[in-house]
């Protein structure tokens, strides 16, 4: 049980376009989700936290008009990078919190974002 | 900036010997701690967890100790096989917030 889909797993874009990511909790209804991003060979880094329903509560530091999160339901939460730059390119992970397991997040996979 | 930190970056151990990593929290009002693993491309797998009412919880091949006096996680792997070559990420957490904050993670290499 406890678990989180991400997709694409990989996606190579070109500067100025936008690319959505989709997470999703197969198996449980998720309170929140978090969206992180992650460097080579660094920690993770928390962008923003979503709840279903409501606007996400974005880091200090990160752009909500750069980077968009809709939690439509309990089970998808999306992150679109808007007019994408080679900076922009990670690895960008989602989490997903069920309230009845207590405060353990479960990861998704992660997406390689490549902007070229 | 963090407030968990790990004492050592790499770890190489041999092959069914015991592992242990280290790590040091600061905010001493955290009240939940996690142990993760993180294979390169992958995401973070949940491995186990303490709460701060506790001092010691064994799992499967792995134990997590909490010393709270000096706000130091350990986690303990016995037997270490190659398949435990990985990041390993804690992290604590405050119930009240929801909000994960990361140690900046140590390579473990098991070698055969």
């Amino acid at each position: 049980g406890a678990v989180v889909s991400q997709h694409p797993s990989r996606v190579i874009c070109k500067s100025g376009t936008s690319v959505k990511i989709e997470c999703r909790s197969l198996d449980f209804q998720a309170t929140t989700m978090f969206w992180y991003r992650q460097f080579p060979k660094k920690s993770l880094m928390l962008m923003a936290t979503s709840n279903e329903g409501s606007k996400a509560t974005y880091e200090q530091g990160v752009e909500k008009d750069k980077f968009l999160i809709n939690h439509a339901s309990l089970t998808l939460s999306t992150l679109t990078v808007t007019s994408a730059h080679p900076e922009d390119s990670s690895f960008y992970i989602c989490s997903a919190k069920w309230g009845g397991r207590g405060d353990t997040q479960y990861f998704g996979p992660g997406t390689r974002l490549t902007v070229l | 900036g963090e407030s968990v930190g790990l004492h050592l970056p790499t770890l190489s151990v041999q092959e069914g010997d015991n592992s242990i990593i280290n790590c040091a929290y600061s905010n001493s009002a955290s009240d939940y701690f996690i142990w993760y693993k993180q294979e390169s491309g992958k995401g973070p797998q949940f491995i186990i967890d303490i709460r701060s009412n506790m001092d010691k919880r064994q799992g499967q091949r792995v134990t997590v100790l909490l010393n709270k006096t000096v706000k130091h996680l350990s986690l303990q792997i016995a037997a270490t096989q190659p398949g435990d070559s990985a990041v390993y990420f804690c992290a604590e957490n405050l119930s009240s917030n929801y909000k994960l904050t990361f140690g900046k993670g140590t390579l473990l290499t098991v070698n055969p």
